[in-house]
């Protein structure tokens, strides 16, 4: 079965502090990792697919990484409009088109 | 581009309502859509995954008499909770991936989500 670990749960950090947030996964074979954000009350936003190790992709403060066991979201020099909860998620090559989501980690930026 | 159009946002019925909600890609087509149930600060959890024109798959433990879903063209799918209760309380989620050739791994695109409480 498909697992996905998010840590840590929350995170505080003042605007500038950059950081990093952690996604280990379990597949069986491994089809993508996918980053989303997600503001209170909405749907995810899509931010990144990573298809296998080493790739990296970077979009403004954010750069997500992947190995064969965890993907990094690093935010650099975050903005208070950052905050949200960031989701993980993995697609399987033997469940199609399923995706298994993380429970997230919620950040806040404060000034 | 990518937007998932989901509507209601919310909905207050009495218990023993059937609500339905619905589910729209408004630029591009998506032969894939997926439901998806989220619990305060907890993950989304699939619910069922929906083809055009065939029948959705459901998830194991997810109830397809009670949870109805059409998928009747490449830009709508519904969901209509049939009878239902307080404990069917809880934010519905949309999702649509689009149709393009090597579309599998594709990102899936996401509406803004359906409060839904039953009094």
């Amino acid at each position: 079965e498909d697992q996905v670990t998010q840590s840590p749960e929350a995170l505080r950090l003042q605007e500038g502090e950059s950081s990093s947030l952690n996604c280990s996964y379990t597949v069986s074979g491994l089809r993508g990792l996918f980053w989303y954000r997600q503001d209170p009350g909405k749907g995810p936003e899509f931010l990144f697919t990573l298809y296998s190790a080493g790739e990296e992709k970077e979009k403004e403060r954010l750069k997500a990484t992947l190995t064969k066991k965890e993907s990094f979201l690093h935010i650099t020099a975050p903005k208070p409009e950052d905050s949200a909860t960031y989701l993980c998620a993995v697609q399987d090559t033997g469940t199609a088109s399923k995706l298994t989501f993380g429970t997230g980690t919620r950040l806040q930026v404060t000034l | 581009g990518a937007v998932v159009s989901q509507h209601p946002s919310w909905v207050i019925c009495k218990s023993g309502t059937s609500v339905k909600i619905e589910c729209r890609s408004l630029d591009f087509q998506a032969t894939t859509m997926f439901w998806y149930r989220q619990f305060p600060k907890q993950s989304l959890m699939l619910m069922a995954t929906s083809n055009e024109g065939s029948k959705a798959t459901y998830e194991q433990g997810v109830e397809k008499d009670k949870f109805l879903i059409n998928h009747a063209s490449l830009t709508l799918s519904t969901l209509t909770v049939t009878s239902a209760h307080p404990e069917d309380s809880s934010f519905y989620i949309c999702s649509a991936r689009g149709s393009r050739t090597g579309s599998f791994n594709q990102p899936q695109h996401f509406g803004d989500g359906t409060r839904l409480s039953i009094l």
